[in-house]
């Protein structure tokens, strides 16, 4: 099975503007969870998305979104970027809630 | 709420030597139980998971970890380092109960190999 997939690897923004990150889960997984990581702070859990639903979501801003299709896939939007958002944006996938995650490779967020 | 502490940001050791990364959870019901792997640029591999059951967890690459409840711990061993394992490794707490919020992580543990 092919694995869970990002899109795009790398991408550089400016100050203000927005940005979609991209999530193809592994085939048959229905459920998507979206994590930010810096050096700072480290791994933080942004939400969780089952059946087109957000179920959890993290201690992010309302400028933090996303949304699942339904074929599983699934989005993240981040609007009026600020520099603090730089980071790593990874998206896991798991059969269904509570089950093992399963990671992509991620999106590197640079802000400038 | 749940909580995870990795002692020691960095762990150096020969290779050949044992390799022991630390970690300690806090959660108010029984946890699921995760180690990570992150090589440079990647994202996050799974090593071994406890949910339930035996609680000496056996995962890939000659890893184990054995949860202690008593201790609420879950360090994770490897008899013989291989310099192939120099990467960071995160240990991770799940909410059995669910509703939660998703995975929580420890800060990480950048285990270094000496040749």
């Amino acid at each position: 099975k092919a694995g869970v997939t990002q899109t795009p690897r790398y991408l550089i923004k400016t100050r203000g503007q927005q940005v979609t990150l991209s999530c193809s889960p592994i085939s048959g997984h229905r459920s998507v969870s979206w994590y930010q990581q810096t050096p700072g702070q480290g791994l933080q859990f942004l939400f969780e998305y089952f059946s087109e639903t957000q179920r959890n979501k993290g201690n992010f801003p309302g400028r933090f979104s996303g949304r699942q299709f339904s074929n599983s896939r699934s989005e993240m939007n981040v609007s009026t970027l600020e520099l603090g958002d730089s980071a790593l944006y990874l998206c896991a996938s798991s059969p269904s809630l509570l089950e093992t995650q399963y990671f992509g490779p991620g999106t590197r967020l640079l802000v400038l | 709420a749940q909580s995870v502490t990795q002692l020691g940001s960095h762990v150096s050791v020969s290779e050949g030597a044992l390799v022991l990364l630390r970690c300690n959870y806090s959660s108010s019901v029984p946890p699921y139980l995760f180690w990570y792997v992150q090589y440079p640029n990647q994202g996050l591999q799974l090593l071994l998971k406890y949910t339930t059951g035996a609680t000496l967890v056996k995962g890939i690459n000659g890893f184990e970890a054995e949860f202690k409840k008593s201790e609420t711990s879950f360090h994770l061993t490897k008899p013989s380092a291989h310099m192939s394992d120099a990467a960071e490794y995160f240990c991770a707490v799940q909410y059995s109960g669910g509703g939660a919020d998703g995975l929580t992580f420890g800060k990480g543990t950048h285990l270094i190999i000496q040749p």
